[in-house]
Order: C-alpha cells, then sequence, then structure tokens
C-alpha cells in the first residue's frame, strides 16, 4: 500500500527556472491538496482540487500552477522560480469530502537559489 | 480572516505526565477540526478529527475537545511516552484549511 508519495524528496534550483513537484495517491482519493510549510509562517494551502480537471486557489496561490488530468496525479509546477519559493512542500490527499481526514506525503523540500 | 493559535509553543515533561496542548481560532463558522503530528524532517500524521458537530473524539491515549462557540480545542494526552516527542499541529476547515504554528513537545525519559 503505497499512499501518498512525492517526487523529488529534495531538489535544488535557480532563480527563473520551471520547477514540477511530483504527487501521486493510490486510494483514488477525490480531493488532492498542495500545502508550503515555513517557518514564522507554518501551513499554508497553495492549490486544491476535487477532481481530474478541478482546481482552486488557496491562500497562497501566485507563483505556482497546477493540473490533474488524472485522479492519482497531482503536480505543482513553479513557472519561474524565486528565493521566497524556498520552503517544504507537502501533498496530502482526502476522500470524497474536504471534511474528511487529510493524508499527507513525506514532503519535497526545494532550495531556489 | 481565520487565526490559529497553539499554546504552549514548546513542552517538555517527564514519561508518564498527563499533558494538554491547546489550540484557538478566532471564526467559529468551520465544518471540523484536526489535530496532527509532525515528526522531525516527516509529514504530517493525521491523529484526530472533530466535525463542527461533536464534542469530542478519542484514539486510545489520545483525546481532543472541541468548544466551537469559544473558538478551542485541547489535546489530551495520557500517560505521556518520549515516542510521543513531536510537533503537534491544529488545523481548522471553514472556508479553507487554516493551520497553527504547532506545540513542540519533548517527552524525557
Amino acid at each position: 500500500d503505497a499512499g501518498i508519495t512525492q517526487s523529488p524528496r529534495y531538489k535544488i534550483t535557480e532563480t527563473g527556472r520551471q520547477v514540477t513537484l511530483m504527487c501521486h495517491q493510490t486510494w483514488s482519493h477525490s480531493y488532492m491538496f498542495w500545502y508550503r510549510q515555513d517557518l514564522g509562517h507554518g501551513l499554508r494551502l497553495i492549490y486544491y482540487s476535487a477532481a481530474a480537471d478541478i482546481t482552486d486557489k488557496g491562500e497562497v496561490p501566485d507563483g505556482y500552477v497546477v493540473s490533474r488530468s488524472k485522479t492519482e496525479n497531482f503536480p505543482l509546477t513553479l513557472e519561474s522560480a524565486t528565493r521566497s519559493q524556498t520552503s517544504v512542500y507537502f501533498c496530502a490527499s482526502s476522500g470524497v469530502s474536504k471534511q474528511e481526514t487529510q493524508y499527507f506525503g513525506p514532503g519535497t523540500r526545494l532550495l531556489v537559489l | 480572516k481565520q487565526e490559529v493559535t497553539q499554546i504552549p509553543a514548546a513542552l517538555s515533561v517527564p514519561e508518564g505526565e498527563n499533558l494538554v496542548l491547546n489550540c484557538s481560532f478566532t471564526d467559529s463558522a468551520i465544518y471540523n477540526l484536526q489535530w496532527f503530528r509532525q515528526d522531525p524532517g516527516k509529514g504530517l500524521t493525521s491523529l484526530l478529527l472533530i466535525q463542527s458537530s461533536q464534542r469530542e473524539q478519542t484514539s486510545g491515549r489520545l483525546n481532543a475537545s472541541l468548544d466551537k462557540s469559544s473558538g478551542r480545542s485541547t489535546l489530551y494526552i495520557a500517560a505521556s511516552q518520549p515516542g510521543d516527542s513531536a510537533t503537534y499541529l491544529c488545523a481548522v476547515y471553514g472556508q479553507n484549511f487554516v493551520f497553527g504554528p504547532g506545540t513542540r513537545l519533548s517527552v524525557l525519559p
């Protein structure tokens, strides 16, 4: 039972480069989420998706793009990375409702130089 | 805008003690509240979820209560163990998900 996985686990990139963080879940959960975790800000929601081809903004969506062509995958793209996007990124999923328990992936540590 | 705070920010206790972690939120219009634990360098693990219509939830040595009207939740950990050492976060779901900053717990053997 793989659950929810993220790749890569660690990434170093340069300012201006495009970066895509991958998230995959094996439970066929409807909802998927992307968060970033920063010291002093805690966890903040970037984007979420209710189903394939349905996405919506969270608290801090600027500079990020998401897509969801398949239920099990929810990639997050930084189109032109900035130093302020250095963070730990977590993907999560929940069943058929946003109100259900969220299950988190192990996180991706991203450093933008 | 919903704001979530957690007190204390850090707590250190000897093994075997019972302890209480606090979570406060400013907007009582929520659907549910969740408690998570996060181990260093790891993702979050859900501990308990309390729906807005519920007053408390229990799982093993953990008990979480919710008082929506006062904007408070507590997580009670009975007979603490060194393996309980982690950061505990609460998250409220209203218009969106908002996490608290966490309480860093150390249980000393």
